[in-house]
């Protein structure tokens, strides 16, 4: 059973428009989110984070929005640019366990020029 | 380098061979993680190994999945008698200490299994 859940196999944005990727988790053991960035044949790569005692954090372009109560997370970008097209990845982690990451399919991102 | 570094990053081997994966984490963090991604999914949690300590072994899919740590750095996987179902992406990563919520990654290794 999944426990991270990201329902939008892909996304297509317009570039200098807002793009919205969805996760919703399941365990409520969760303690903190992540967001990772995948390019082809690359490594996932650290993006933004949140801790669960926060609703917001903002870096940048980008910014995580968590919703315990409906143990809902997005990741907004504004303005979207054509490098941002990529897949990305939510991931949560319970800081009782030992560390590894629980990560959801992913989302294919495309911002068209 | 200064990242993760993963070896070989594609490896085609028929089924029923040995195939063994590398990765030298990044010098100085003590957790390493081995992850694996299968075609349309998420990245799976294999196993992960931290300073000394005994490995976490609970994501390892079967018995013929295994992996080494020596000397607290570079970790050998080591999948005996492929089948076709091990072909994904595996993909290593490395962290300060266990808990270290940010893991960073190589970038990984493509596995076929003709």
């Amino acid at each position: 059973d999944q426990q991270v859940k990201q329902n939008s196999p892909s996304l297509s944005v317009q570039e200098g428009r807002i793009s919205i990727l969805n996760c919703d988790y399941t365990n409520s053991m969760f303690d903190y989110f992540l967001w990772y960035k995948k390019y082809p044949a690359e490594g996932p790569t650290f993006l933004i984070s949140i801790s669960s005692i926060k609703d917001k954090n903002e870096d940048g372009r980008f910014t995580v929005f968590l919703n315990k109560s409906a143990k809902h997370l997005s990741l907004h970008i504004v303005p979207s640019q054509p490098g941002d097209s990529a897949v990305y990845f939510c991931a949560a982690i319970d800081g009782g366990s030992q560390g590894n990451l629980i990560f959801g399919k992913g989302t294919k991102l495309s911002v068209k020029p | 380098g200064a990242g993760v570094s993963q070896s070989p990053s594609n490896k085609v081997t028929e089924k029923g061979k040995d195939v063994e994966l590398r990765c030298d984490p990044i010098s100085g963090h003590t957790a390493l993680y081995w992850y694996r991604q299968s075609l349309g999914q998420g990245l799976e949690f294999l196993i992960y190994f931290q300073g000394n300590s005994a490995p976490d072994k609970s994501g390892l899919p079967s018995d013929r999945f295994s992996a080494e740590r020596t000397g607290g750095s570079v970790s050998t996987l080591t999948i005996q008698r492929t089948q076709q179902e091990d072909s994904a992406v595996y993909l290593c990563a490395s962290s300060l200490k266990t808990g270290e919520v940010t893991q960073h990654f190589g970038d990984g290794t493509r596995l076929s299994i003709l």
